[in-house]
């Protein structure tokens, strides 16, 4: 069936460092590929998004790069800080018709002070 | 607008019992999503709504469930009877058609003994 998944369940960084999130996903016909954070007792909350024709796209201290050739997306933060720790997820959605979320698995991210 | 609300935050039931879980979405957003959240199986999709028309409901995991969007402005999920292995967080998102950014609401945590 479709997925998509994600490569570490968690991942470990120094307050000030760069993180990078990575996702794999295994339908070629998603039009948009998004992230999502999750801070603990909350609902996710959209990050940025990339469309399928793109390769890279950027937002505040966060970009996120898409290689169609592997099925691979990662999420960059910049100067990670405390605020940054939480779940994060990928997800693929399909707005040809109707949308439709479909989430991986997630990756917790702790920032180390 | 205070964002996608759900109520009850919390629900602890017994075994058995009728569980109906309430969602509001955004005012003006014609897409609404219902996730249950597990550690085990991660963000799942169980229904989408557009227009208050029920479009995929292939995720509900068995009859058991139901969902009902009777106006633009509220949802309900049900489940009867409810079972130990429904214990999950469910949260309810909006979007307008089309659109990348789902917004979620806060979740309601269920526990079913």
């Amino acid at each position: 069936g479709e997925s998509v998944g994600l490569h570490l369940p968690t991942l470990s960084v120094q307050e000030g460092d760069n993180s990078i999130i990575n996702c794999a996903y295994s339908n070629s016909a998603s039009d948009y590929f998004i992230w999502y954070k999750q801070e603990s007792g909350k609902g996710p909350q959209f990050i940025i998004d990339i469309r399928s024709n793109m390769d890279k796209r950027q937002g505040q201290r966060v970009t996120v790069l898409l290689n169609k050739t592997v099925k691979h997306l990662s999420l960059q933060i910049a100067a990670t800080q405390p605020g940054d720790s939480a779940v994060y997820f990928c997800a693929e959605n399909r707005a040809t018709n109707f949308n439709k979320f479909y989430f991986g698995s997630g990756t917790k991210l702790n920032v180390k002070p | 607008d205070a964002g996608v609300i759900q109520s009850p935050r919390h629900e602890v039931t017994e075994m058995g019992q009728e569980v109906t879980l309430r969602c509001k979405p955004i005012s003006g957003h014609n897409s609404l999503f219902w996730y249950r959240q597990t550690m085990m199986r991660g963000l799942e999709l169980l229904i989408y709504f557009n227009n208050n028309v029920p479009i995929d409901d292939s995720g509900m995991p068995e009859d058991r469930f139901s969902a009902k969007m009777p106006n633009a402005s509220f949802s309900t999920l049900k489940i009867q009877p409810s079972e130990p292995r429904d214990s999950a967080v469910y949260f309810c998102a909006s979007s307008l058609q089309g659109a990348t950014e789902a917004f979620f609401g806060q979740g309601t945590r269920l526990t079913v003994v």
